[in-house]
């Protein structure tokens, strides 16, 4: 049974395309979180939510909306895709968003490939 | 601001001997401090994690890491390598308050038949 999920694996689209990642968890977590791994293997923070609100926007620009329709989703929508957003995107979430809670589960990711 | 330093962005050992992967932090509060591992095509797993009371942790697998407070550090070892340990590894740093965890540049760990 799959903690935390992330649909599709792999996304390979064009510049300037529209593209949504879709993440769910059934762990009853609050706090759920985007994150961008780049091909040098580091991994950045983008978004987290807290019970569906907006916590961190980690200077993302703004063709990424990220929207939680409840506790247990938090998609991903990008718009007008660049080269630069190639990456693996993984999802994850914890059981609360303060220190010791902070324990994070994440999915399988999301390789996207713009070309 | 709290931060995490990885050194070596490679490590190789050979199986059978002792692994040891480095980790400094910089917290002006309490730190709570993760491990994870990353297989290959797969995502993050926590290996151990440091929040209060012993210094010396102990994970899956068999890798522990120690919280030395005066040298900033949270190493992670373990005694005896094996094949499957072979991944990438990932120190964190957690801040208390808040909704933030942020990663070391990771370590990529070899062993060697």
């Amino acid at each position: 049974d799959t903690a935390v999920s992330q649909t599709p694996k792999y996304l390979v689209t064009q510049m300037g395309n529209d593209k949504s990642i879709k993440c769910e968890q059934n762990l009853g977590h609050d706090t759920m979180y985007w994150y961008k791994q780049d091909s040098k293997k580091f991994l950045k923070i983008m978004f987290s939510y807290n019970n569906k609100e907006l916590i961190i926007n980690e200077t993302v620009p703004n063709r990424f909306s990220p929207k939680s329709p409840d506790k247990a989703h938090l998609n991903l929508h990008i718009n007008s895709l660049e080269l630069g957003d190639s990456a693996v995107y993984f999802c994850a979430s914890s059981l609360a968003g303060g220190g010791p809670y902070n324990e994070q589960f994440f999915g399988p990711g999301t390789r996207l490939t713009v070309l | 601001a709290q931060s995490v330093t990885q050194l070596g962005s490679h490590v190789s050992v050979s199986e059978g001997a002792l692994v040891l992967l480095r980790c400094n932090y910089s917290s002006s509060v309490p730190p709570y401090l993760f491990w994870y591992v990353q297989y290959p095509n797969q995502g993050l797993q926590l290996l151990l994690k440091y929040t209060t009371g012993a210094t010396l942790v102990k994970g899956i697998n068999g890798f522990e890491a120690e919280f030395k407070k005066s040298e900033t550090s949270f190493h992670l070892t373990k005694p005896s390598a094996h094949m499957s340990d072979a991944a990438e590894y990932f120190c964190a740093v957690s801040d208390p308050g808040g909704f933030k965890t942020i990663f070391g540049a990771g370590t990529r760990l070899f062993v060697k038949a």
